[in-house]
């Protein structure tokens, strides 16, 4: 079966730096998503990886190990409104998108 | 906003009524979907639409019925429907299959 893991939920304070983790077992492999998702709020695309590496836009940053099926999502600086729900998503090799279950973040003063 | 919206926001029907979804995508895609999320659970895929053709129905009971009349609407029909039922219903849509897609704020059905 194909399988997305991420931790269901983290604790971190404002300002510091938080790593949110994503493995996948997947048939095939075709990229990789993350998406934020604020309570009661639609999710917002944040990322994508196809190769590896890392892919920073700003604050956020998402690194990606096709041979040890394993992303990360990295938040700097963290602010009170960075507390949200990430999601990470891969596509496989039908293209379908396979979603995790999602990792709620609460940042504390 | 993301340029996709959605119709109810909130949505309370008994079992045996009958309501529709609606959503509606102003980016121009050509793809549209539906999800289904329960809390703690991962999306669940529920159909997808490419170019208003039906390309994917994942498994979904009969008493969920869509529509897709063009590229930018998207209904959801709802009847007879069971507590189980109850769930946040997301519509999506993506320029092209599959790809980054921008979501509506979904409809937070609960069924009685």
């Amino acid at each position: 079966g194909q399988n997305i893991d991420q931790p269901t939920e983290m604790t971190a304070t404002e300002g510091a730096i938080v790593q949110i983790n994503c493995t996948y077992q997947t048939s095939g492999f075709n990229g990789l998503f993350w998406y934020q998702q604020h309570a009661g709020e639609a999710p917002t695309f944040l990322s994508y990886n196809v190769l590896d590496g890392l892919e920073e836009k700003g604050r956020f940053s998402s690194f990606l190990s096709r041979s040890k099926g394993y992303s990360y999502l990295l938040l700097k600086e963290l602010q009170m409104k960075d507390s949200a729900s990430y999601l990470c998503a891969v596509r496989d090799r039908d293209y379908q998108l396979i979603w995790g279950a999602g990792t709620k973040l609460i940042i504390k003063p | 906003e993301t340029g996709v919206t959605q119709t109810p926001r909130h949505l309370v029907m008994g079992m045996t009524n009958k309501k529709s979804l609606k959503c509606e995508q102003h980016l121009g895609h050509n793809a549209m979907y539906w999800y289904k999320q329960s809390a703690k659970k991962p999306l669940e895929l529920m159909f997808v639409y490419n170019f208003k053709e039906q390309t994917e129905n994942n498994s979904v009971p009969s008493r969920f019925s869509p529509e897709c009349p063009n590229s930018s609407h998207l209904f959801l029909h709802l009847h007879t429907l069971q507590p189980e039922d109850s769930a946040l219903y997301l519509c999506a849509s993506s320029q092209e299959l599959h790809n980054e897609q921008f979501f509506g704020p979904g409809t937070r059905l609960t069924v009685l």
